[in-house]
């Protein structure tokens, strides 16, 4: 079965701080996903990596930035974190980009 | 237009009854439909996927395509409360090499007793 896991499940972060958000693999897929989802609006795209210190700019990538140095983690990073990036984060990810995606358990982030 | 719709709901169907959940999307050249259940709380959950029109059947679970009138459904039989999710609707819209799913915002299913 595939595994993706994330550093935290809940957390709670001051606005201006720097924040890491990590997600792990096992399934050495080539392609990781970072995803928010907010009520009303489902799941938006931020970054996604097709391989090791490649990345592209998802749908809402202002704010974010990416970091993909061994294939099985993808880390989000909230540069300085602000309140409207209060949200689900969730990582996913696939063997081929267009394929089968799978989820980690996501994290719920506030920013106050 | 959104590249993927899908009806929020709630849709209420009681025990036992057959839920239809419809989902339609833009792109004509979209090539591969994937239908995800998430509940409250936890993160989506792959149901099925399908790529070729028609019917394909997995358990309870029936993925039907029509890729002339742009929507892909999904049948749930015999509704359990367990069942009681949203469900997702995901679209490969197949624009090269680097496209991506593209998410529907779901739709609530509330199976009733």
């Amino acid at each position: 079965d595939v595994k993706v896991t994330q550093s935290s499940r809940y957390l709670v972060k001051r606005t201006g701080e720097k924040v890491f958000l990590e997600c792990v693999q096992d399934m050495d897929h080539e392609n990781m996903f970072w995803y928010r989802q907010d009520p009303g609006l489902g799941l938006r795209l931020i970054y996604f990596s097709y391989d090791v210190k490649m990345k592209e700019k998802g749908d809402i990538p202002e704010g974010y930035s990416v970091s993909r140095e061994k294939k099985e983690r993808f880390s989000l990073i909230l540069e300085s974190a602000s309140t409207n990036q209060t949200s689900m984060y969730l990582c996913a990810s696939s063997y081929q980009i267009t394929d089968t995606q799978y989820f980690g358990p996501g994290t719920r982030l506030t920013v106050l | 237009q959104k590249e993927v719709e899908q009806n929020s709901g709630p849709l209420s169907v009681p025990e036992g009854a057959i839920a239809s959940l419809n989902c339609t999307y833009s792109d004509r050249g979209s090539q591969s439909f994937f239908w995800y259940r998430q509940y409250s709380g936890k993160s989506p959950e792959l149901i099925m996927f399908i790529y070729s029109n028609g019917d394909k059947e997995d358990g309870r679970f029936t993925a039907q395509l029509n890729k002339a009138s742009q929507y892909v459904s999904l049948l749930i039989r015999d509704s359990q409360p367990s069942d009681s999710a949203t469900y997702l609707c995901a679209v490969n819209p197949n624009t090269g090499t680097a496209s991506k799913l593209t998410f529907g915002t779901g739709t609530r299913l509330q199976v009733t007793l």
